[in-house]
């Protein structure tokens, strides 16, 4: 079974950092790529960056470009969104999902992690 | 970039076709033919529907379909049914290799 499996909910503190991790499995890895999406609460989908696990080219929308990274780890079929210092506007839904090209859309989601950032 | 404009809400009876737009401009909407939609039940990840403007992913009914023209695509919902109340997002590539998202539709079945 095609599947991306994410880590768990976090709960951190404002200028924490945190990296939060989205597992592939049932594909090839390499040959798709994998991108992040926003959900603040109760609102709609933000498209955040995108990146090709074979070879870490990578591309971010001007909204979240600096203010966060994506990277992946093409070893262990999976892919992660850092932040090095945590906002309370970066509380959240995140998810991955999966597309055939950086054009297509999004054929295989996550089930999502919730960030939460509260002092 | 900004947001693709859906409509915030349409409605319908059971059994009715509905019909959601997504305007954006000549930078990605209407340069492109990947438009996709997606519906999102509450509480879950969403779903892809439609990709490349008009393609069906294996296992999406043919009651759901999408078109372009210029700069705004369109997603129909036909015989609709209880089980499409959710929202629903388009998304479009861009003319700066990103995608960018619609705001967001809420369909309710009457």
């Amino acid at each position: 079974e095609v599947q991306l499996v994410q880590s768990g909910a976090e709960v951190k503190k404002p200028g924490e950092s945190l990296k939060i991790s989205c597992k592939g499995s049932g594909y090839s890895f390499t040959n798709y790529w994998i991108g992040w999406v926003r959900q603040m609460p109760g609102k709609g989908l933000e498209w955040m960056g995108i990146i090709y696990p074979g070879d870490s080219d990578t591309r971010y929308s001007p909204s979240f470009q600096g203010q966060v990274t994506i990277s992946a780890d093409k070893s262990i079929s999976t892919a992660y969104l850092q932040w090095s210092s945590l906002k309370a506007s970066d509380t959240a839904i995140y998810y991955c999902a999966r597309s055939s090209t950086r054009r297509d859309g999004f054929d295989i989601w996550g089930q999502g992690t919730m960030v939460t950032v509260s002092s | 970039q900004s947001a693709l404009t859906q409509p915030a809400s349409v409605s319908g009876s059971p059994g009715q076709s509905i019909t959601i737009s997504c305007t954006g401009t000549s930078s990605d909407v209407g340069a492109y033919n990947y438009v996709s939609w997606y519906q999102q039940h509450p509480g879950e990840a969403p779903k892809l529907l439609i990709y490349d403007v008009s393609s069906r992913p294996s296992g999406v009914s043919n009651r759901f379909s999408g078109s372009k023209s210029d700069n705004t695509a369109s997603l129909t919902i036909s015989g609709l049914q209880a089980e499409d109340e959710a929202d629903y997002y388009c998304s479009s590539y861009t003319s700066s290799s990103t995608r960018v998202f619609g705001g967001g539709t809420k369909l309710t079945v009457l």
